[in-house]
């Protein structure tokens, strides 16, 4: 069973649209990581949140952190196909000493 | 370059037969995290080290285990392998070892594993 459930699975969309991910729990985390990974290769550390209600922005990605802390989105406006690549939530309780919850992930296809 | 660094990228071998895969953290982060990747099971985490000692332990196997050394690499110990080991197998490192900070991890580029 995922601590972290991530929806949708996959979303193939056109370059120039918008669109959000979502990442959710029914238990509270300390922290909420994004990464993205591409294929053969290590996930990237996108974005940390720690504060309930926390946004984030990194050009045209924007990050949010649940008031509760149980849960995230990650929204990308105008899409490009260099977004392509697979989006893993990773969640972080005080309890576990440090490791990481991760989500399955969300495969993202952007058509030029 | 995430600063973390893996060796071997690629290892081929057959049924029964043990394997070492290598990992060096960043300069200066003191946590180590294995995790296996397929593409079933998505990313699991297998165990974490930090400073030399275990730290936590998730979905290892028995027939894997893992260590850290004095200058902070560790390695990945694969033994008896079967075929539904093949996978991707990834190390990560951070500074911190726990969640009272938050903790971020930066994972190095990983070892594909293909068990014949």
């Amino acid at each position: 069973t995922q601590l972290l459930e991530q929806s949708p699975q996959f979303l193939s969309i056109q370059e120039g649209e918008n669109l959000t991910v979502y990442c959710n729990s029914s238990s509270v985390f300390s922290s909420l990581q994004w990464y993205r990974q591409e294929p053969g290769e290590g996930p990237v550390l996108l974005v940390t949140v720690v504060t309930g209600g926390e946004v984030k922005k990194l050009k045209r990605l924007t990050f949010q952190f649940g008031d509760a802390r149980k849960d995230s989105s990650l929204h990308i406006t105008a899409a490009q196909p260099g977004d392509t690549g697979l989006y893993l939530c990773a969640g972080g309780r005080g309890s576990t000493l440090g490791r990481l919850y991760f989500g399955r992930g969300t495969q993202l296809t952007v058509w030029p | 370059d995430s600063g973390v660094t893996q060796t071997p990228k690629h290892l081929i071998t057959a049924t029964g037969q043990r394997v070492t895969l290598r990992c060096s953290p960043r300069s200066g982060d003191l946590s180590v995290y294995w995790y296996q990747q397929s593409l079933d099971q998505g990313l699991q985490f297998l165990i974490q080290y930090y400073n030399g000692e275990e730290r936590a332990k998730g979905n290892i196997l028995e027939r894997f285990s893992a260590q850290q050394f004095p200058d902070l690499h560790s390695e990945l110990n694969l033994s008896s392998l079967e075929l539904g080991d093949s996978a991707l197998y990834f190390c990560a490192s951070s500074v911190s070892g726990t969640s009272e900070y938050y903790n971020e991890q930066f994972f190095g580029p990983g070892t594909r594993l293909t068990v014949l």
